[in-house]
């Protein structure tokens, strides 16, 4: 079945850790997001790329680092100069053309702290 | 920059229509969509604009009046499992495909 695989669900950081989470879509989509999600709160845009090898910082980039080496796979670090990165963390993608506005999420990773 | 208001809660009786409004500023416009999150869930997409006038989807609307930077999703023959967060979201039309997101509505359908 097509759609977004993110791993792990659960995650645990300790203090002064890098955590990766991963985002793999087989939806043949071209641009990919992050966003950060805290309770009760609306989505923040970490990271986005539309191609392979390039990618934007989003309003929240800070304390965070992306790669897109192929284009179903956008990794998202989370580094130790994160200070509050206990959140809910989702991955979407969106395709080309008339659909653009249109992204499909997966099912989120929760990241907290130990 | 972008913004996006939306209220932060709404209550609506089962079998009842209720409306969803967002207004919204941006150096560039797109198009504007909608998305629903059960809680501890993922957004799921809904509708989407990108030019003025209503979409009908089942029991799901969304209308846009572009001049008026203002949109708003309808939903209609409330059911309980309607009860969840719903978020509107624009695309600007720079040279990236940015998404902005509101901060979202509430909505609880109460019996």
């Amino acid at each position: 079945d097509g759609g977004i695989t993110q791993s792990p669900k659960y995650l645990f950081r300790k203090e002064g850790q890098n955590v990766t989470l991963s985002c793999e879509q087989n939806l043949n989509h071209d641009a990919m997001y992050w966003y950060r999600q805290d309770p009760g709160q609306g989505l923040r845009l970490i990271y986005y790329s539309q191609i392979v090898n390039d990618f934007q910082k989003g309003d929240i980039a800070e304390g965070y680092s992306v790669s897109r080496e192929k284009k179903e796979s956008f990794p998202l670090t989370v580094t130790s100069a994160q200070k509050n990165p206990t959140a809910f963390y989702l991955c979407a993608s969106s395709p080309e053309g008339l659909a653009k506005n249109i992204q499909y999420f997966g099912a989120g990773t929760r990241l907290s702290v130990l | 920059g972008q913004s996006l208001e939306q209220p932060s809660e709404v209550t609506a009786v089962e079998g009842a229509i209720v409306q969803i409004n967002c207004t919204y500023q941006t150096s560039g416009f797109y198009g504007l969509s909608w998305y629903q999150q059960h809680d501890g869930g993922a957004p799921t997409f809904l509708s989407y604009n990108a030019l003025d006038g209503l979409e009908e989807t089942g029991r799901f609307s969304s209308f846009l009046s572009r001049s008026d930077s203002y949109g708003y999703l309808l939903l209609q023959e409330l059911q309980m499992k309607d009860s969840a967060s719903y978020f509107c979201a624009v695309l600007n039309s720079g040279g990236y495909q940015k998404v902005t997101f509101g901060t979202g509505t509430k909505l609880q359908v109460i019996p």
